[in-house]
Formats: C-alpha cells, structure tokens, sequence
C-alpha cells in the first residue's frame, strides 16, 4: 500500500539549473498538494489540483510550475533554481475537495540549491 | 491572512512529565487538525476537532479545539520517548478545498 510516492528523495542542483519534483497517488484522491518546509516556518502551501485538469497558486508559488498529468500524478518544476529554494518539498493529497479531510503526505524531497 | 502560531517551538523533558502544547490564531477555522511528523517522514494526522469546545483523547494525548475555534491544544499525559518529533496544528482555511494553514511546529523531545 504505497499511498504518495515522491521522487526523488534527495537532490543537489547548481543554480540556474532546473529539475521535476515527481509526486503520484494511489489511492484516488480528487486533490493534491504541494508545500515546502524550512525550519521554523511550518509547511508553507506552494500550489495545489482541487481536481485533475484544474491547478492553483497557493502562498509561495513565485519560482514554481506544477502539472497535473493525470488523477495520480502531480509534478513540481523549478525553472531555474536558486538558493532560496533550498528546502524540503512534500507532496500530499486529500480525497474531497471539502474543507476540513485528512492530508495524506509522502516522505519529502530534500533539495539543496548550491 | 490568516495564521496560526504554536508554542513553545521546542520543548525538551524526561520521560514521564506531562505537557501541553498551544496553537493560537485570530482567525476562526472551521475545523483543526493536528498532525506528527519523525525525521525524514511525512506528517501524519493524529485527530480533527471540528466542533468549538470540542475534546477528543487519543491514549495519552488530549486535544482540545477552542470554543471560539481560534484555538487548540495538545496535552500529553506522561510523556514517552515514543512520543518524540515534530507536532504540527493546521487549520482548515476559508479559501475550500481543505488548504490547510500550517503553524511552525512544536519539536518534543523525551529524554528516557
């Protein structure tokens, strides 16, 4: 029982470089969501699918692109990455998009920008 | 905008001492969850508490929602080192689609 999938678990990128943070889902869930974590700061939201074919900007979506490909599978792109975006990136998913359901996480990717 | 702030960010005690941890905003949320996180894991839920003054208890652990559901709490009755990592509360916000806003965490630690 996979439940989210995220790959991969660790990079190191240049800056400037750019990269595909992969996350998929197996359990059918209508929305997704990703969030970077640095310390002190929580889990902050950087975009979300409330349904396939549908994405949105959450709080800090500046630097990012996401792709809802299909039910399962939402990716994260960083264009040209810089050291700010230094941080660990999870990926989650909920199964309505009614307020309040449980967000199911996977284990994080830790990205470190040099 | 809307926050939530937890105290305290970290709190180290031996096994066996109880504890509380708060979670406070000036937003009403319709609902809050608390959430905990080990190294190099994903958060996972513990409890939701939807209604104001609304008390759940999961073994030793009491959470409490606000009556005015602007706030929580977390109590742990005689804290063990099994109970080490990161609490984190996250209120459901008012934009729908169950974005949750997160407060920075509480990291525990239970010395045996």
């Amino acid at each position: 029982n996979a439940g989210v999938t995220q790959t991969p678990k660790f990079q190191v990128l240049k800056t400037g470089q750019s990269m595909t943070l992969q996350c998929a889902q197996d359990m059918n869930h209508n929305s997704m969501y990703w969030y970077r974590q640095d310390p002190g700061m929580g889990l902050r939201l950087i975009y979300y699918s409330a349904s396939e074919g549908t994405t949105d900007k959450g709080e800090v979506p500046n630097g990012y692109n996401v792709s809802r490909l299909n039910k399962r599978e939402f990716s994260l792109r960083l264009e040209s990455a810089a050291p700010s975006q230094t941080s660990v990136y999870f990926c989650a998913s909920n199964p309505r998009g009614q307020g309040g359901n449980i967000q199911y996480f996977g284990a994080g990717t830790r990205l470190s920008v040099l | 905008t809307q926050l939530l702030e937890q105290s305290p960010q970290f709190l180290s005690i031996q096994e066996g001492e109880n504890l509380t941890v708060y979670c406070n905003s000036s937003s009403v949320f319709s609902s809050l969850q608390w959430y905990r996180q080990e190294p190099g894991e994903g958060p996972v839920l513990l409890v939701t508490v939807v209604t104001g003054g609304e008390v759940k208890k999961l073994k030793r652990l009491t959470f409490q929602f606000g009556d005015a559901r602007k706030d929580s709490s977390l109590h742990i009755t005689a804290a063990q080192p099994g109970d080490t990592g990161l609490y984190l509360c996250a209120g459901a916000g008012s934009g729908g689609y169950n974005k949750l806003i997160f407060g920075a965490g509480t990291r525990l630690a239970v010395h045996p």
